[in-house]
């Protein structure tokens, strides 16, 4: 059985700053971990993934994430916050394993708010 | 390459009624999953599909929702009949057969509000 929790249902910072979305998994197999962005009325975009390769994963617009087996964690971060990061961020844990059929779990959503 | 097409965009019924979702994957992909995302919420994978049979539906309420993908390319999902608590987005994506994650794709949604 694979889970996600992401620890914050709402994020604010300003414009500049860095931002942390925390992430917590649970996952029976050796996992891979994605983290997907929603603007308002859009669809889900990728940002970055995770698949048993290098445990720093550089995403787009500058995102990255950090696979830490020991602690079942993979925060996404960003050193410098701008206005069009203000979205919806998830988390998502899928069990490498044929037969999960790549099913997709997703967290609960962290909102990103960027002040000016 | 053309994306994940779905249809319609938007759409509201009264509870009790009934609805069909289209959606038409990317070419050449095999596998299809429909998910389904409540306002404030994660999307929820509600059945997949591997060319035109069933692998997961365990999340699908099999007494309202149903689903098919006859030829192995477009699906449509069903809901009859409708009820509140199915006001949601749902969404429609595809993969490659091979690989993890390979060309996983998702469509824009439909925005279904039930009155």
């Amino acid at each position: 059985a694979q889970s996600v929790t992401q620890l914050d249902s709402h994020v604010s910072v300003s414009e500049g700053t860095p931002v942390l979305l925390r992430c917590n998994y649970s996952s029976s197999y050796s996992p891979s971990l994605f983290w997907y962005v929603q603007h308002p009325n859009k669809g889900l975009q990728l940002l970055l993934k995770y698949t048993s390769a290098a445990t720093l994963v550089k995403g787009i617009n500058g995102f990255e994430a950090e696979f830490k087996k020991s602690e079942t964690s993979f925060h996404l971060t960003k050193p410098s916050a701008h206005m069009s990061d203000a979205a919806e961020y998830f988390c998502v844990v899928s069990d490498r394993l044929k037969a999960a059929g790549n099913k997709l779990t997703f967290g609960g959503g962290t909102r990103v708010l960027v002040k000016p | 390459e053309a994306g994940v097409a779905q249809s319609p965009r938007y759409k509201i019924i009264e509870k009790r009624q009934s609805v069909a979702f289209w959606c038409n994957p990317i070419s050449g992909h095999a596998t299809l999953y429909w998910y389904q995302q409540i306002l404030g919420q994660g999307p929820k994978l509600l059945i997949q599909f591997q060319n035109n049979g069933v692998v997961d539906d365990s999340q699908l309420p099999k007494d309202r929702f149903s689903a098919e993908r006859l030829k192995g390319v477009d699906s449509t999902l069903k809901i009859q009949p409708a009820k509140l608590e199915d006001s949601a987005v749902y969404l429609c994506a595809s993969s490659y057969n091979e690989g993890l994650h390979y060309g996983y794709t998702f469509g824009s949604g439909t925005r279904l509000t039930v009155v």
